[in-house]
């Protein structure tokens, strides 16, 4: 199955800034898609990364606060913009290992650890 | 909507006590369901997945799940718990169609030594 390669690990970034997480992965897949785990929280899906057209977010996350970027079908980016200490939490990449449909589970990057303050 | 529902916020059992976590899904189509634990400062692991067959699955560490199809449930269950497996507990399912792995809210398991 698919290996993902994630980082920045983890960052402290001040208020009104932006940062860029990258995720690299090892196979060719369709679906990729980003999550974020508040602390002491769940996941929660920010949107599904489309290659060659505009990601897909799930209801409460917009590309304005979130832009995504798909060049191709091994690599992703996610951008928390204007950030603010609330935006503080661990970011997640993740791939179905058959690439598509998730039938045989799925493989998660290692996480992105952000501060805001 | 697609949704995931997990009844227990937080658990707190004494060792070598039977762990039953319930877990609802709500969704009408084919569905790939999952169980994760996060131990404290850790990554997600995955303890069992279900996809087709017997119901009835087992994972690592002595934990086991039911499909119960009737009542859109996948509930996890151990017969004995030990201190080690204080940790966050997931309930997730997997759309094929769509290919999105949805999070329920997570049951804290507290066991006491």
């Amino acid at each position: 199955s698919a290996v993902i390669s994630q980082k920045p690990s983890r960052d402290i970034c001040q208020r009104g800034t932006s940062l860029t997480i990258q995720c690299q992965v090892d196979s060719q897949v369709t679906m990729m898609f980003w999550y974020r785990q508040q602390p002491g929280q769940s996941l929660t899906l920010i949107a599904t990364a489309n290659q060659g057209s505009e990601a897909t977010y799930e209801s409460g996350f917009v590309i304005d606060k979130f832009p995504i970027s798909r060049p191709n079908l091994t690599f992703s980016t996610l951008t928390v913009s204007n950030m603010s200490p609330e935006d503080s939490s661990i970011y997640l990449c993740s791939v179905p290992k058959d690439g598509v449909t998730g039938l045989y589970g799925y493989t998660f990057g290692s996480g992105t650890r952000l501060t805001v303050v | 909507a697609q949704s995931v529902s997990q009844h227990n916020h937080h658990v707190i059992l004494s060792e070598a006590a039977s762990l039953e976590l319930g877990c609802n899904y709500s969704y009408g189509g084919t569905v790939n369901l999952f169980w994760y634990v996060q131990y404290p400062g850790q990554h997600l692991q995955l303890l069992l997945k279900y996809f087709s067959g017997d119901p009835l699955v087992k994972g690592i560490k002595g934990f086991e799940a039911e499909f119960i199809k009737s009542k859109f449930s996948f509930n996890l269950r151990k017969p004995s718990v030990q201190w080690s497996d204080t940790a966050e507990y997931f309930c997730a399912f997997g759309s094929s169609n769509t290919g999105k792995l949805i999070f329920g809210q997570g049951t804290t398991l507290q066991v006491k030594p």
